[in-house]
């Protein structure tokens, strides 16, 4: 049991496909994030949300849209998807959304955009 | 902006041996928090172990501990008596009051039996 649950693990998509990523943390966190993992290159910040609030926006492209209806849930949407796209993208949550409070990951989807 | 630098993007070691990963972080703030994570082929990132800047003792977990050189900026895990369930991707990670948390590139950590 890892406490945070991702699915679905693997998604194949076309670039005019539309499909969402889900992320449940029984933690009793306050903070999710979204990251994307892509190979030889460090773990990008996509979203934050705190308190259910989104505190960060990393300049991340529109196509790719974060819900977080409430703070155990976290959704991230996809649209118009480019083959680039295409990487392991990690939910996280942590107690706080700053300082010492370690991140605890789940086992991420690995999406492929054809 | 704080950056995060593993300079091995590969290591290898023995079973039973000690190897040591390197880390570098840039930033001007005072007070941080450094952590080590492992992501083993299930993708899981696990954290391995965490330090707090305002602390001088360097922290250790078990077979693991850190070799935190503050002025210098850098944050090295060693790990003693390596296992073959120790063989993963090693990230090295940075957070402060003000940032959130920003990540190396990885070292891929091989152990031979």
């Amino acid at each position: 049991e890892t406490g945070v649950t991702q699915t679905p693990r693997h998604l194949v998509m076309g670039m005019t496909n539309k499909k969402s990523l889900k992320c449940e943390q029984h933690l009793g966190h306050n903070a999710m994030y979204w990251y994307k993992q892509s190979a030889k290159k460090p773990l990008e910040l996509m979203f934050v949300y705190n308190f259910k609030e989104q505190t960060e926006n990393n300049s991340v492209p529109s196509r790719f849209s974060p819900e977080c209806p409430n703070s155990s849930h976290l959704f991230l949407h996809l649209h118009t998807l480019q083959p680039e796209d295409s990487a392991l993208y990690l939910c996280a949550s942590s107690l706080l959304a700053q300082g010492t409070s370690p991140l605890h990951f789940g086992n991420g989807t690995r999406l492929t955009v054809t | 902006a704080q950056t995060v630098t593993q300079s091995q993007p590969e290591m290898s070691v023995q079973e039973a041996e000690t190897v040591t990963l390197s880390c570098t972080y840039d930033t001007s703030e005072s007070d941080y928090y450094l952590f080590w994570y492992k992501q083993p082929p299930s993708r899981q990132m696990i954290l391995v172990i965490r330090q707090e800047a305002y602390k001088q003792q360097n922290a250790t977990e078990n077979r693991f501990s850190v070799n935190f050189q503050k002025a210098a900026k850098s944050f090295s895990l060693k790990i003693s008596d390596s296992q073959l369930g120790d063989a993963a991707m090693y990230f090295c990670a940075y957070r402060s009051d003000n940032n959130d948390m920003r990540f190396g590139a990885g070292t891929r950590l091989t152990v031979k039996p």
